[in-house]
């Protein structure tokens, strides 16, 4: 079975410093990767995915990811941060055995002036 | 390209009593799935559609709890009988057919408290 863990609950950062917001998968079989954010009062928004090929993965908004199979891994990073990057982050994870996707706990991303 | 709406926003409601949650999903899009989110929490899965047909259904969906998608375009999730615990927030998303990996792409949630 697929499953996600996000190593940090909260990551406070001031504007214009690199974040790293951290994951760990599980998976016995194929890996397909996310990461979603969300907004205050908004729904969930696809950043990026992994699914094969190049392991650093370009997204929306400066963010990307590198997927690293011997750790298990799939950080998020930003090299510099504004104050608008304040949300909650998620790494998810397609269950290959059916079509739902699993969601980690999620990391709040909160951005100091 | 509308996106994924829902409605109400917010749902507060008497111990006991039905509520009904509706998701329009884009328009094109064959699946379409419900989440329930609570706080600190990443969403958890419930159920989903493709077209009319319900396919998969979590155990987190109690007896309580239904949803529809007539003819394969709105759907509504009804839980009967509330309690304190249903209060979270619950997702819909739709997305394509054509693989699991396909983005699903999410509405604004609607924020449902028992009291």
């Amino acid at each position: 079975a697929q499953s996600v863990t996000q190593l940090d609950s909260q990551v406070p950062v001031f504007e214009e410093a690199p974040v790293e917001l951290r994951c760990n998968y599980s998976s016995s079989v194929s890996v397909y990767l996310f990461w979603y954010v969300q907004y205050p009062n908004q729904g969930l928004q696809l950043l990026l995915k992994y699914l094969s090929g190049s392991t650093l993965v370009k997204g929306i908004n400066g963010f990307e990811a590198e997927f690293n199979k011997s750790q298990t891994s799939f950080h998020l990073r930003k090299p510099s941060v504004h104050i608008s990057d304040t949300a909650e982050y998620f790494c998810a994870v397609p269950n290959t055995g059916g079509f739902k996707t699993i969601f980690g706990a999620g990391t709040r991303l909160f951005v100091k002036a | 390209d509308t996106g994924v709406s829902q409605n109400p926003r917010h749902k507060i409601t008497k111990r006991g009593q039905n509520v009904t949650f509706r998701c329009d999903p884009i328009s094109e899009h064959n699946r379409l799935y419900w989440y329930r989110q609570t706080l600190g929490q990443g969403p958890e899965f419930l159920t989903y559609f493709q077209n009319e047909a319900q396919l998969e259904k979590s155990r987190l969906l109690s007896d309580r709890f239904s949803a529809e998608r007539p003819k394969g375009s709105f759907s509504t999730l009804e839980i009967q009988r509330t309690e304190q615990g249903d209060s979270a927030m619950y997702l819909c998303a739709s997305s394509l057919a054509a693989s699991y990996t396909d983005t699903q792409y999410f509405g604004p949630g609607t924020r449902l408290t028992v009291l």
